[in-house]
């Protein structure tokens, strides 16, 4: 596609409840990474993967957070049992690959809101 | 562990001015470091890649130099206008084997130009 695409933009939840956040990279991007960015907050690395295997899960807050990627393209952030804390921008960007330098770029994020 | 860091904060500028934005890193086996601009509520776009190898970039009244055995960078807004008003990131792409690839970021620089 013409850039990283990201479902839904928003997201209203209840306490508890799982929710499933997509990213889309760029065509041919390997390398994809999810940020989480919470009100006047800076950017909270939460994984990355080269292709379909993510080489640093250190930024997963609890294990309630799981992250997948298929096919080495669509990735999809997972949340379980979600939390008032977990209230944030969810930031996805791709690159070609990981081990080059390459530019990253960013989809426009989606809202997540848990009541 | 690398740990990236942006000063000032937050700046407040009068249209016309040039600005000079900082970023400084505190281990030097990067990749590359880019610069992206945030504007609230928005994903974050990229303005300027530098390589390890470059000292500059430059993009219409944007220019940025690396230094990289210093652990520095620097981000020139020439000719400061209203609509350069927004949070500007750096971030370094990790050259080292545990963490290659992983993209670390400061916390920005809020920008305000008023006309």
């Amino acid at each position: 596609g013409a850039g990283v695409s990201q479902s839904p933009s928003n997201k209203v939840t209840e306490k508890g409840k799982d929710v499933e956040l997509r990213c889309d990279p760029i065509s041919g991007h390997t390398a994809l990474y999810w940020y989480r960015q919470s009100l006047g907050q800076g950017l909270e690395f939460l994984i990355y993967f080269q292709g379909n295997s993510a080489p640093d899960k250190s930024g997963l807050p609890s294990d309630r957070f799981s992250a997948e990627r298929t096919g080495g393209s669509v990735s999809t952030l997972t949340i379980q049992r979600t939390q008032q804390e977990d209230s944030a921008v969810y930031l996805c960007a791709s690159s070609l690959s990981v081990g080059t330098s390459t530019e990253a770029f960013f989809g426009q994020g989606t809202r997540l809101t848990v009541v | 562990k690398q740990e990236v860091t942006q000063i000032p904060a937050a700046l407040s500028v009068p249209e016309g001015e040039n600005l000079v934005l900082n970023c400084s890193f505190t281990d030097s086996a990067i990749y590359n470091l880019q610069w992206f601009r945030q504007d609230p509520g928005k994903g974050l776009t990229s303005l300027l890649l530098i390589q390890s190898s470059q000292r500059e970039q430059t993009s219409g009244r944007l220019n940025a130099s690396l230094d990289k055995s210093s652990g520095r960078s620097t981000l020139y807004i020439a000719a400061s206008q209203p609509g350069d008003s927004a949070t500007y990131l750096c971030a370094v792409r990790s050259d080292r084997g545990s963490t290659l690839g992983r993209l670390y970021f400061g916390r920005g620089t809020q920008l305000t130009v008023w006309p």
